[in-house]
């Protein structure tokens, strides 16, 4: 089992509704991503928090608002989602940075847009 | 603009053949190599890393040479099996960066 917890696996929303992707580790790893993967594509980098700061944001549209609570969670925030922002959307984290701290993924949340 | 190209888009083999995947970069600042590798219905997983001062790494029966001059790498899966099924995506990061350049993938499928 991963040591990243993503919930929910699966969701299915409208694109008036708000919802919220949640991540969690206890590797007490410093930095946490958000990316998105489309169906046979590679994972694109949204967003990183380093030590619960955000750090990068990969000039990310607005309707996705992220959030790091505390060093162990990350929260993703979805409002008036487009029906081509179906995907997966995969928490990772790491140690820290560079060759000596690879990414850990989650398995995911499986996001359907109507 | 592609960083990292990786050839094939997808591959069957049969059990215990030897698949290779290619990558290719063109940034030289990048200095670490990792492989991935994705079940259906899971998140990338690392499989194997190398660094561009070494030419190459084994890892169990996954393999990763590595040609500095040419700007390219490649994952070798001796003796292949069924359960090696998955998508491999090879990446690229420079220094202590936190943006991995990822290939395109490669979806290989072992027949029994």
């Amino acid at each position: 089992d991963t040591e990243v917890t993503q919930t929910p696996k699966h969701l299915v929303m409208g694109m008036t509704n708000k919802k919220s992707l949640k991540c969690e580790q206890h590797m007490g790893h410093r930095a946490m991503y958000w990316y998105k993967q489309k169906a046979k594509k590679p994972p694109e980098l949204m967003f990183v928090y380093s030590y619960e700061k955000l750090s990068i944001n990969e000039s990310v549209p607005s309707r996705f608002s992220p959030e790091c609570p505390n060093s162990s969670l990350l929260n993703l925030h979805l409002h008036a989602l487009q029906p081509e922002d179906s995907a997966l959307y995969l928490c990772a984290s790491s140690q820290g940075w560079g060759e000596n701290s690879p990414l850990h993924f989650g398995n995911g949340t499986r996001l359907t847009v109507t | 603009q592609q960083q990292v190209k990786q050839s094939p888009q997808s591959l069957i083999v049969q059990k215990g053949g030897i698949p290779i995947i290619n990558c290719a970069y063109e940034n030289t600042a990048f200095d670490y190599f990792p492989w991935y590798q994705q079940f259906p219905g899971k998140g990338p997983a690392l499989l194997i890393a190398i660094r561009p001062d070494v030419s190459e790494k084994k890892e169990g029966r996954f393999t990763i040479s590595f040609n500095k001059s040419a700007k390219q790498f490649s994952l070798h899966i001796m003796d292949s099996q069924p359960g090696d099924s998955a998508t491999y995506f090879c990446a690229a990061l420079k220094g202590s960066g936190s943006r991995l350049t990822f290939g395109e993938g490669t979806q290989l499928t072992v027949n029994p």
